[in-house]
């Protein structure tokens, strides 16, 4: 079966710290893979998305994710966060079988410290 | 660009009644796909619709249906409404293929 798990449900972090966010998926199929953001009472925002080519992937505010094919892990990670980077973080695959529907996992809340 | 749009963005809805959401994609964008987002969970998918016709669909009743007009747009209906359905309710739009879905802001549907 295809799925998308994040290993962590909330990530407390101290601000102008590291952070990273774990994202692990199963399929069958090569994949495409996505990160979104979505603050409080707002829809989803793409931070990044990893289609083809380098495995490092550079996205918006500052966030990178790596995708890892032997591990099926896609983990986002952060150098130094802020106060606004305070939201939900959903890690996210499509398929590549013609198959456009986006599968997410449960989502990481992260929680900004000062 | 306006982006995804979607209305109404609040609703209330008593159990058993139906309700109807509306969605306009993005500019040039000919895909719409609906997900349901109850609390604290991640978007579950609903069904997508390209060309006018429900392409595929997740594991839904058939008390959610859709329609995607001429113009892109595309409505998601809910028959018989139950407490269960209370939820975020987000569009997304994108081309055919491998690319990004934009997310509108959703409807918040509460159901009593």
């Amino acid at each position: 079966a295809q799925s998308v798990t994040q290993l962590d449900s909330q990530v407390p972090v101290f601000e102008e710290a590291p952070v990273e966010l774990r994202c692990n998926y199963s399929s069958s199929v090569s994949v495409y893979l996505f990160w979104y953001v979505q603050y409080p009472n707002q829809g989803l925002q793409l931070l990044l998305k990893y289609l083809s080519g380098s495995t490092l992937v550079k996205g918006i505010n500052g966030f990178e994710a790596e995708f890892n094919k032997s591990q099926t892990s896609f983990h986002l990670r952060k150098p130094s966060v802020h106060i606004s980077d305070t939201a939900e973080y959903f890690c996210a695959v499509s398929f590549m079988n013609r198959d456009d529907k986006i599968i997410f996992g449960k989502g990481t809340r992260l929680h900004i410290l000062p | 660009d306006a982006g995804v749009t979607q209305s109404p963005t609040h609703l209330i809805k008593t159990r058993g009644q139906q309700v109807t959401l509306r969605c306009s994609p993005k500019s040039g964008h000919d895909t719409v796909s609906w997900y349901q987002q109850a609390l604290g969970q991640g978007p579950q998918f609903i069904f997508q619709y390209y060309e006018e016709e429900e392409r595929q669909r997740g594991n839904f009743p058939d008390r959610f249906s859709g329609h995607q007009f001429p113009n892109y747009s595309s409505e998601l209906n809910v028959n018989a409404l139950l407490l269960g359905d209370s939820a975020l309710y987000l569009c997304a739009s994108s081309l055919q293929g491998p690319t990004e879905a934009f997310f509108g802001q959703g409807t918040r549907l509460t159901v009593v």
